[in-house]
């Protein structure tokens, strides 16, 4: 079945600085990859998401890159502020009509003012 | 738009006591989804729902979990009885019937097997 491996497991970079975190996946036929924020105690809130048909996309200060070779994707953030601070989780899901989410274990993202 | 409602927030029972535990999806999303989140991991999914079938179950103990949604909008899971493993946050999401599958998740309810 489909793995998911998210690195690194916690990052902690100054307020101002650049965020990269990174996934890969075992099935290549994979199509679908969201990025979920989760802060303390709260839901995980979909941020941005990326279909196997596009290479890169942005909103805002962050972006999504896939490598579909590679079989990786990777989530960066510009401009980091302490409200970035939180867990962050990747997911892949293959494309059938179930929609089922495999997630990455967590990046814990710590932004220091 | 309102978001997915998921009660109790918070309980605490004793293992081998039982828990139910229920979800309200966003209006108008068919898919409904609960996960198990345990401390420190990403979510791991316990069932699927597309209406009211089950669409996935392969990682439910069925042996002490089961859930329903039977008019196709609400539903609930329950464990009996429970075990210490057990203890984890307990979410529910929704998807549209359009798109590629987005979810959108509800807060979650914390469960303490003590």
């Amino acid at each position: 079945g489909e793995n998911v491996e998210q690195h690194p497991s916690t990052l902690s970079v100054q307020e101002g600085d650049s965020a990269v975190i990174k996934c890969t996946y075992s099935d290549s036929a994979s199509n679908y990859f969201p990025w979920y924020k989760q802060e303390l105690g709260k839901r995980p809130q979909l941020i941005i998401d990326i279909r196997s048909n596009v290479g890169e996309k942005k909103d805002q200060r962050i972006a999504v890159t896939l490598n579909k070779t590679a079989k990786h994707f990777s989530l960066h953030i510009t401009e980091t502020q302490p409200e970035d601070s939180a867990v962050y989780f990747c997911a892949a899901s293959l494309p059938s009509n179930t929609g089922k989410l495999i997630f990455g274990q967590g990046t814990t993202l710590q932004v220091k003012p | 738009e309102a978001g997915v409602a998921q009660s109790p927030r918070y309980k605490i029972i004793e293992k081998r006591q039982s828990v139910a535990f229920w979800c309200n999806p966003i209006s108008g999303h068919a898919t409904l989804y609960w996960y198990q989140q345990i401390l420190g991991q990403g979510p791991k999914l316990l069932i699927q729902f597309q209406n009211n079938g089950v669409v996935d179950d392969s990682q439910l103990p069925k042996d002490r979990f089961s859930a329903e949604r039977l008019k196709g909008v609400d539903s609930t899971l329950k464990i009996q009885p429970a075990k210490l493993e057990d203890s984890a946050v307990y979410l529910c999401a929704s998807s549209p019937p359009t798109g590629w599958g987005e979810q959108y998740f509800g807060p979650g309810t914390r469960l303490t097997v003590t």
